[in-house]
């Protein structure tokens, strides 16, 4: 399967934990998003890669958290001293220049935080 | 700011019943809107997408939507759904300012019974 992958599916961690994600885009998509689902609610934006570089970050993102895309390839989301609050589906999601406008996402990484 | 409204949350038919998902986003400006589909246990998938062009746009899967700029609405249809359509469906929209960021709808819910 040569789709956008995450790892872990999966967390569980206690308050106050740092807990870290990763995303493997599609190969040679230079454009990687992070958006954030919680229950009932559509995924929302979290931050935007273009090759290595932050380009976008969303007032979502407190200070606690911190993404990462070095060498343009895999991304990493960190999130620091977590909080109950931040329970939801973590998504990953990436695009190729030329097709910019599809998003293809991956399965996504559901924390839980008690 | 720019935002997606769905006006159902939760949706249930019979097969071969037809299905119509409302969706209205707030932006004057030009946009590109998406619908996207979540089956049980995947990934988020675009279903279809609107760019320019004829308002009525085919995808994949028999659905098709339509885009009416005087109503601010991109509205979802499928003539005949089938038990396989049960899944989450997010409307979404191209937020301005550039990155291709999507901005969600809350979702509805489709529940297809046999």
């Amino acid at each position: 399967d040569t789709g956008v992958s995450q790892d872990p599916r999966h967390k569980i961690t206690k308050r106050g934990q740092n807990v870290t994600f990763r995303c493997d885009p599609i190969s040679e998509h230079n454009r990687l998003y992070w958006y954030r689902q919680t229950l009932g609610q559509g995924p929302e934006f979290l931050t935007y890669f273009q090759n290595e570089a932050q380009l976008e970050k969303s007032r979502l993102l407190s200070d606690r958290f911190s993404a990462e895309r070095p060498k343009g390839s895999f991304s990493t989301l960190e999130i620091q001293r977590t909080e109950q609050g931040d329970s939801a589906m973590y998504l990953c999601a990436s695009s190729s220049r030329e097709g910019a406008y599809e998003q293809y996402f991956g399965p996504g990484t559901r924390l839980t935080v008690t | 700011a720019q935002s997606v409204s769905q006006h159902n949350h939760h949706v249930i038919l019979s097969e071969a019943a037809s299905l119509e998902l409302g969706c209205n986003y707030s932006y004057g400006g030009t946009v590109n809107l998406f619908w996207y589909v979540q089956y049980p246990g995947q990934h988020l998938q675009l279903l279809l997408k609107y760019f320019s062009g004829d308002p009525l746009v085919k995808g994949i899967k028999g659905f098709e939507a339509e885009f009416i700029k005087s109503k601010f609405s991109f509205n979802l249809r499928k003539p005949s759904v089938q038990w396989s359509d049960t899944a989450e469906y997010f409307c979404a929209v191209f937020a301005s300012g550039g990155y291709n960021k999507l901005i969600f709808g809350a979702g509805t819910r489709l529940a297809v019974h046999p």
